[in-house]
């Protein structure tokens, strides 16, 4: 079954230290996301990503924030200057073109600590 | 009103039982509906879209009244192996025609031996 890779698997960095986390969505998809985690709360959405520009983006998804698809198979999320409350569980997510935003495939997840 | 909202749990209920999870949303130009589930420290799973007129799979149903703007989702015959938090998403329009996917905080569920 095809599906969504993410790395690192768990990334520990200092406050104000710029973060970087990788995935690979799946091959046919067109529809990328990121979601975060805080620990005991809810899914939260950040941004989603389509035909090569953000489509929507929440109010957590701020200037810190940018994502990256550099070469048609890679979709990046970087954090510029990570905070203790960036701490988190984040998702990346594609969908296939006939689903459109409605069925996600989540990647395993990459947890981040900042210390 | 919260966008997506969910029984807080958390259930805890023996091998065999019928759960009933519950949830309502505040927007009422929502099209999609689902239920996830997502064991701990995982990825949340799609478990079942909910369609109007309901809709089965196996031990669970899961039901749309758009008019009072609520979702449920009912598991009979219990496993252990059902075990884990239910989320309850709905796709929410967002400026222009884009949506979003919002997730309710989940219910805790475990099956007890």
């Amino acid at each position: 079954e095809p599906e969504v890779t993410q790395t690192p698997s768990h990334q520990v960095t200092q406050m104000g230290q710029e973060v970087i986390l990788r995935c690979v969505p799946i091959s046919n998809h067109l529809y990328f996301y990121w979601y975060r985690q805080i620990l005991g709360q809810k899914v939260e959405f950040l941004v989603s990503f389509y035909n090569n520009e953000i489509s929507e983006k929440s109010e957590i998804f701020d200037d810190q924030f940018s994502v990256e698809r550099p070469d048609g198979s890679n979709f990046t999320l970087k954090i510029r200057s990570t905070k203790l409350e960036d701490s988190a569980m984040y998702f990346c997510a594609s969908s296939a073109p006939h689903s459109g935003a409605n069925v996600l495939t989540f990647g395993a997840g990459s947890r981040l600590t900042v210390l | 009103r919260k966008e997506v909202e969910q029984d807080p749990g958390p259930f805890n209920v023996p091998e065999g039982a019928t759960v009933a999870f519950n949830c309502t949303y505040s927007n009422s130009a929502s099209q999609s509906f689902f239920w996830y589930r997502q064991d701990c420290r995982k990825e949340p799973k799609l478990l079942m879209s909910v369609y109007s007129s309901g809709n089965e799979d196996g031990r669970f149903t899961a039901q749309l009244n758009r008019a009072s703007q609520y979702i449920s989702l009912l598991i009979r015959d219990s496993k252990l192996s059902d075990s884990a938090t239910y989320l309850c998403v709905v796709n929410i329009p967002q400026v222009g025609s884009n949506y979003k996917l919002t997730f309710g905080k989940g219910t805790l569920l475990t099956v007890n031996p």
